[in-house]
């Protein structure tokens, strides 16, 4: 069955650090893997996607995520996390196998940046 | 580029009656529109699906009597939510994909905070 996880309902990072928001997936086919952020009473965000192609994917407001097929993973990263990045991200896959076109959706992460 | 706007942004109506929430792609033609919803600190849950001049397809557990969905036009797709009951509350997000874009494509709106009471 297809599912996605994200592990951690909240991640905490001091601004300037790293931060990692993790993604693990499962699908039967080749997947197309998304992330999405959400501020407060807001509508999704497009970051990033990957579909084919080079494994590091870079996307908007200096984010990137690296496709694992060996591990089933697509973490988010920023190397220098902003206060202004606290927000709900969401990882979603589409599963390629068989005509199922819709994405399946992770819980979400609440990623709070300390000042 | 790739605007859609819902409105209204929130709305507070009492049981029994309806309500409806519109969906517009502002500056692109959306052959396809797709309704969610959102509950408190959990994931999009896919309502239905809704193609430019026919039918919603409805996702499992959905009724589609209570959650009537018209997509009329290339760029509006309305939510109508019938007899709202208290567990009909909600964050309700349409999205809407352009056509001749790849299927995965899809821009969200910014959503609707229904309350009712």
């Amino acid at each position: 069955a297809q599912s996605v996880a994200q592990p951690e309902d909240q991640v905490n990072v001091a601004e300037g650090n790293p931060l990692t928001v993790k993604c693990t997936y499962s699908v039967s086919g080749n997947p197309y893997l998304f992330w999405y952020v959400q501020y407060p009473n807001r509508g999704l965000q497009f970051l990033l996607k990957y579909i084919t192609g080079d494994n590091l994917v870079k996307g908007s407001y200096g984010f990137e995520a690296e496709f694992n097929k060996s591990q089933t993973s697509f973490h988010l990263k920023k190397p220098s996390a902003l206060v202004s990045d606290s927000a709900l991200y969401f990882c979603a896959v589409r599963d390629n196998a068989g005509n199922n076109r819709k994405l399946i959706w992770g819980l979400g992460t609440s990623l709070a940046v300390n000042p | 580029g790739a605007v859609v706007s819902q409105h209204p942004s929130r709305v507070i109506c009492k049981s029994g009656t309806s309500v409806k929430i519109e969906c517009r792609s502002l500056d692109f033609q959306a052959t396809t529109m797709f309704w969610y919803r959102q509950f408190p600190k959990q994931s999009l849950m896919l309502m239905a699906t809704s193609n430019e001049g026919s039918k919603a397809t409805y996702e499992q557990g959905v009724e589609k009597d209570k959650f009537l969905i018209n997509h009329a036009s290339l760029t509006l797709s309305t939510l109508t939510v019938t007899s709202a009951h208290p567990e009909d509350s909600s964050f309700y997000i349409c999205s809407a994909r352009p056509g001749g874009r790849p299927d995965y494509e899809q821009y969200f709106g910014p959503g609707t905070r229904l309350t009712v009471t």
